[in-house]
C-alpha cells in the first residue's frame, strides 16, 4: 500500500540543526506527473503549518517565507526517500513534522495532499 | 500570504446532528480549497479537495461547497467517529491552514 514512513524523533539542542527522512513506498516517487512532497509541522495544540515542497523529479523546491534561509529540503530518488533539514534551531521549532504527499489530477491540477506520513516529533531543549 | 480563518473554533453537537463548519479565505482562492479530519495523535486525512470533491473511501456525509473566499465543510449526520479536529487549507498560493474546528461531544 502507499505509505510514507518518517525517521524516528529527536531532541536537539538550541542552534543545532536536524534532518527528518521521509520514505515512499507503494507508488512511484518520480511518475510522470509527480507528486510533489510537502513538509508540514505541527507545535503541541497548534493547527498545521507548511513549511514547503520538493519535487522528486526535478529537485526543485519552494519554501513558506518564514523558513526561506533555514530550510533544506532535498531528495535521493534511488531510494525514493525525501528529506528535510531545519537549522538554527529554537524552542519555537518543537512540534511534530509531517511530510505529505500532494497528488496531482489528470490535468495537471492539485488535488490536497493525500498521503501522510506518520509524524517525526522534534524536541529542541 | 494568503490568510485562512475557521469559525467556530470548537463546536459542541451530538451524534445525528448536523454540522457546518465554515472558511474564510482573505483573499479569494477559486476552488482551491481542501478539508482535512485530525483524531489526536495521527496525521491529518484529506477529506475534501478542490473545495467540494470528496476524497475516495470518505463518508458521503461528509460535504464541502463554495468558491472564492467563503467555503464550509458539512456533516450531514454526525457520527461518533466524526468526533475531531477539522482544517481547511488553501493551496492558491503556497499553501495555508486555518485554525482549526474541535468538534466535540455536546
Amino acid at each position: 500500500q502507499v505509505q510514507l514512513v518518517q525517521s524516528g524523533a529527536e531532541v536537539k539542542k538550541p542552534g543545532a540543526s536536524v534532518k527528518v527522512s521521509c520514505k515512499a513506498s507503494g507508488y512511484t516517487f518520480t511518475g510522470y506527473t509527480g507528486y510533489d512532497m510537502h513538509w508540514v509541522r505541527q507545535a503541541p495544540g497548534q493547527g498545521p503549518e507548511w513549511m514547503g515542497w520538493v519535487n522528486p523529479n526535478s529537485g526543485a523546491t519552494n519554501q513558506a517565507q518564514k523558513f526561506l534561509g533555514r530550510v533544506t529540503m532535498t531528495r535521493d530518488t534511488s531510494i525514493s526517500t525525501a528529506y528535510m533539514e531545519l537549522s538554527r534551531l529554537t524552542s519555537d521549532d518543537t512540534a511534530v513534522y509531517y511530510c505529505a504527499r500532494e497528488r496531482r489530477g489528470p490535468g495537471g491540477e492539485l488535488n490536497g495532499m493525500d498521503v501522510w506520513g506518520q509524524g517525526t516529533t522534534v524536541t529542541v531543549s | 500570504d494568503i490568510q485562512m480563518t475557521q469559525f467556530p473554533s470548537t463546536l459542541s453537537a451530538s451524534v445525528g446532528d448536523r454540522v457546518t463548519i465554515t472558511c474564510r479565505a482573505s483573499q479569494s482562492i477559486s476552488r482551491w480549497l481542501a478539508w482535512y479530519q485530525q483524531k489526536s495523535g495521527k496525521a491529518p486525512k484529506l477529506l475534501i479537495y478542490k473545495a467540494s470533491s470528496s476524497e475516495s473511501g470518505v463518508p458521503s456525509r461528509f460535504s464541502g461547497s463554495g468558491s472564492g473566499t467563503e467555503f464550509t465543510l458539512t456533516i450531514s449526520s454526525l457520527q461518533p467517529d466524526d468526533f475531531a479536529t477539522y482544517y481547511c487549507q488553501q493551496y492558491n498560493s503556497g499553501r495555508t491552514f486555518g485554525q482549526g474546528t474541535k468538534v466535540e461531544i455536546k
